[in-house]
């Protein structure tokens, strides 16, 4: 069964820095994967999604990720936080085209990203 | 403009009582999900259908249940046997039951225990 672990319930950042947002999947083959946002009492906005084109994956809002096999990673990256990026990041994964399962979607726990002035 | 709506956006339920949430999507897409929201444990998969008339039990699925008669419209029903039903429901679709492709949520529903 795959798996998606988001490292660090909780980030700080301070605005205009990096924003590094972490996922790692467990899986024999590579899936799709996907970054999702939430805002409070609201559904999720997909972000980006990785599908086995590019490994570099760009998405709205100046948000990348990029995929790394070796790694089994997915990390979720921006290069100058805006007050505007606060909100609860989730990763998620579904099966790849091979090992079948549908379109069924798999979540981190997700990652709430806090910026501060 | 083309999405999902859910209502009630507030809902409470009282001991013993069976409670209907809404999902109605104007998308045409196939594919329908219903997840449950706790906090730090992310969403859980409850049901999904991949075509009209058609459903499965996802990783939760006790003490809920769902129909599909319409394309458009993927209600979801907890039931009195649902214990510990207070969190937030979150409605998906997406265009097809294929992997890969992205799915388009709802602005939920959050439901309390009176």
């Amino acid at each position: 069964a795959q798996s998606v672990t988001q490292l660090g319930s909780h980030v700080s950042v301070s605005e205009g820095a990096l924003v590094l947002l972490r996922c790692n999947y467990s899986s024999s083959v590579p899936p799709y994967l996907f970054w999702y946002v939430q805002y409070p009492n609201q559904g999720l906005q997909l972000l980006l999604k990785y599908t086995s084109a590019a490994t570099l994956v760009k998405g709205i809002n100046g948000f990348e990720a990029e995929f790394k096999k070796s790694e089994t990673s997915f990390h979720l990256t921006k290069p100058s936080a805006h007050m505007s990026d606060a909100a609860e990041y989730f990763c998620a994964v579904s099966p790849s085209i091979l090992t079948g399962g549908g379109n069924k979607l798999t979540f981190g726990t997700g990652t709430q990203l806090k910026v501060e002035l | 403009d083309g999405g999902i709506t859910q209502s009630p956006k507030y809902l409470f339920r009282k001991e013993g009582q069976n409670v209907t949430l809404s999902c109605e999507q104007n998308l045409n897409h196939d594919a329908m999900y219903w997840y449950r929201q706790d906090p730090g444990q992310g969403l859980r998969l409850i049901y999904y259908s991949q075509i009209v008339n058609d459903f499965q039990k996802g990783d939760i699925a006790e003490g809920y249940s769902v129909s599909r008669e319409k394309k458009e419209s993927f209600p979801l029903t907890v039931t009195s046997a649902q214990k510990n039903p207070t969190a937030f429901y979150l409605c998906a679709s997406s265009i097809s039951s294929g992997g890969g492709q992205p799915q388009h949520f709802g602005d939920g529903t959050r439901l309390s225990i009176l």
